[in-house]
């Protein structure tokens, strides 16, 4: 059975700080790891990883894929209070993505 | 460019009472699913389909059905509410190998009373 966990379930932080997200996983026939954040809402894309150690940047924000470890980190720099959201994980295998229970990331004043 | 069109946005039911939650894609997507999303729990497959007339069981399927009979619809069916059934409806789809992301509709929020 495929398997995501990701770490911390929470966290609480003030603005400027930097965080980091784990993600680990198990997945059969694994094609790629997402990300994705969610307000209440739907979730929206931010990344999408399918080779070890290129890292991807979107702004404050990076992701790296260790597919040896099947490991995954998601960076924000120099946090926002609207980074506040969930944070979602998801091992994309042969018979569709499997999410982690996601990372609850809250950005104090 | 609509996406993926969930309708409605927010139900309440009675215990006992049924419903169809609607999705429709206009992308030409194969592949069309049904996740429920409850506190600490994540996101959680209920029903999926890889094409018209084909639907499989996913982690979670007991108490909804489905069905595919175009490429574009893909509705989830509550026979018999309960209470348990209270969630956050999404419908995801996907044009590319289904292990490269989804786009998603904007959820449905349910509430059986």
């Amino acid at each position: 059975e495929d398997k995501v966990v990701q770490s911390p379930l929470s966290l609480v932080v003030h603005e400027g700080d930097t965080v980091t997200l784990n993600c680990s996983y198990e997945v059969t026939n694994f094609r790629s790891l997402l990300w994705y954040k969610q307000e209440k809402k739907a979730p929206t894309f931010l990344f999408m990883l399918t080779s070890s150690g290129i890292e991807k940047k979107s702004g404050r924000l990076s992701s790296i894929l260790d597919k040896k470890e099947l490991f995954s980190i998601l960076n924000i720099t120099a946090t926002q209070t609207g980074d506040s959201a969930v944070y979602l994980c998801a091992g994309g295998g042969a018979d569709g993505l499997t999410f982690g229970k996601g990372t609850h990331l809250i950005i104090q004043p | 460019n609509a996406g993926v069109t969930q309708t409605p946005k927010f139900q309440v039911l009675k215990t006992g009472q049924s419903m169809t939650l609607q999705c429709a894609q206009d992308m030409n997507h194969e592949y069309m699913s049904w996740y429920r999303q409850d506190p600490g729990m994540g996101l959680r497959l209920i029903h999926y389909s890889v094409g018209a007339g084909i639907t499989d069981q996913g982690e979670v399927p007991n108490g909804y059905n489905v069905s595919r009979s175009t490429t574009e619809d893909f509705p989830l069916r509550l026979l018999s509410a309960a209470p348990s059934q209270t969630s956050v409806y999404f419908c995801a789809s996907s044009i590319l190998d289904r292990g490269y992301g989804y786009t998603f509709g904007s959820g449905t929020r349910l509430t059986v009373v």
